[in-house]
């Protein structure tokens, strides 16, 4: 056990709806990720933030991809108007420092 | 083009029969390579992290070590819990996701009894 959680699991929506994730890192951790992984591929990484701080952003992560960490501690990724193309497991991970990351078991999210 | 390639794919071994997972990386300006085990369904399980030519870090039955263009881990005797997807990682220090890790395919491992 990682100690970072993840909700829901499994989420399946119908194309066209919007969805929101949350993510509880291991507590004191500072930076927080979130990453996309589909079947035999590795994780693809979207965004990240210290603290509060959105730092980073990839360009996986369209106009339709909002993520918040609001008092630097959960984060929620919400996703608008999904596609199909979104179906993936969504993984965020925290880390202490510059170093290793610990990631959560996933959230699976299935499009209609 | 791809910055991170590990190899092969998919390998089956049996109990005990000991062999090597490689992963070569293209970016420059690594500051750290890493290794992750993931089981079906589950997220990532971090195993080691790298920094320099020359290192080498070891858990049970993993080590891994890291050259100035790829990295290995080795299993030696492995066991049928061993069997899992192999993930490895970069990060650099130019280029997008400066602090997001660069992940390989992995390599799919099974052990058979």
């Amino acid at each position: 056990d990682t100690g970072v959680s993840q909700d829901p699991r499994h989420k399946i929506t119908k194309r066209g709806q919007n969805v929101t994730f949350r993510c509880d890192p291991i507590s004191e951790h500072n930076r927080l990720y979130w990453y996309r992984q589909t079947l035999g591929q590795g994780p693809e990484f979207l965004t990240y933030f210290q603290n509060e701080a959105q730092l980073e952003k990839s360009r996986l992560l369209s106009d339709r991809f909002s993520a918040e960490r609001p008092k630097g501690s959960f984060s929620t990724l919400e996703i608008q108007r999904t596609e199909q193309g979104d179906s993936a497991m969504y993984l965020c991970a925290s880390s202490p420092v510059k170093d290793e990351q610990y990631f959560g078991p996933g959230t699976r999210l299935t499009v209609t | 083009e791809d910055q991170v390639t590990q190899s092969p794919e998919a390998l089956r071994l049996q109990e005990g029969e000991s062999s090597s997972l490689n992963c070569s990386y293209t970016v420059s300006g690594l500051r750290g390579l890493f290794w992750y085990r993931q089981d079906p369904g589950k997220g990532p399980e971090f195993l080691f992290t790298l920094y320099s030519a020359g290192e080498e870090k070891e858990k049970e039955r993993l080590k891994a070590t890291l050259t100035k263009k790829e990295s290995f881990l080795h299993i030696t005797a492995p066991k049928p819990e061993d069997s899992a997807t192999y993930l490895c990682a970069v990060q650099y220090s130019t280029g997008g996701g400066a602090d997001g890790l660069t992940f390989g395919k992995g390599t799919h491992l099974i052990i058979q009894p």
